[in-house]
């Protein structure tokens, strides 16, 4: 079964628009990750939050952890059409085990 | 390497034959992962090896799939008896460190898309 659920499973907004995704986990967890997907292949990882931190930024990116209710959230702040992807939460120790992603598209 | 190589990048085969997948990992990472994807969804684990072995085998579907990663980098995916539900991209990632205590950032390859007919 998938570790990490992600919410929702598709998102289109206008380019500019902030894009929020979310993610649920069932066990446990020393990080958390996000990764994207580009139409077909090759995962890229984006951003990790460890389990003793709340709030993490890169860039355009702002990534939210809550331990106690086992949930993530993934903001993307002022869209860009290459944004367009799917984006997908992994979580896990020794293995990383995916959600189902979220797929987001970015209309100009 | 610069990153993750997997060959072929596509294989069409027949139901019933066997099929191998080959990835070559990122030169010193010493964590191998095998990913399995279908359309729409997200990668399905597999396997993964800490240097020579499988630490983790969990994920493979039954006795038909088997791995090996003899000498600690290339890692080889090799499936018995193809069926058509074994049709998706198979995708291989590495990192430097396995271990729980390990921040296990991924970084995959393009993916192997496999079809059977």
């Amino acid at each position: 079964s998938q570790q990490g659920e992600e919410d929702p499973q598709a998102l289109s907004i206008q380019e500019g628009e902030n894009a929020t995704m979310n993610c649920s986990y069932k066990t446990s967890i020393n990080n958390l990750q996000w990764y994207r997907q580009n139409s077909g292949r090759g995962l890229v990882h984006l951003i990790l939050i460890r389990s003793n931190e709340r709030e993490k930024h890169s860039g355009r990116l702002r990534v939210t952890l809550d331990t106690s209710k086992k949930s993530s959230s993934l903001l993307i702040t002022a869209s860009r059409a290459a944004d367009t992807a799917s984006y997908f939460c992994a979580a896990g120790a020794q293995k990383l085990v995916f959600g189902q992603g979220t797929r987001l598209t970015i209309n100009p | 390497g610069a990153g993750v190589s997997q060959t072929p990048s596509n294989k069409v085969t027949e139901k019933g034959k066997y099929v191998e997948l080959r990835c070559d990992p990122i030169s010193g990472h010493t964590a191998l992962y095998w990913y399995r994807q279908s359309l729409g969804q997200g990668p399905e684990f597999l396997i993964y090896f800490q240097g020579t072995g499988a630490a983790d085998d969990s994920g493979l579907p039954n006795d038909r799939f088997f791995a090996v990663r003899p000498e600690g980098s290339v890692s080889t995916l090799k499936i018995q008896r193809t069926e058509r539900g074994d049709s998706a991209v198979y995708l291989c990632a590495s990192s430097l460190t396995g271990g729980r205590a390990g921040a296990n950032v991924l970084t995959f390859g393009a993916g192997s898309r496999l079809t059977v007919l």
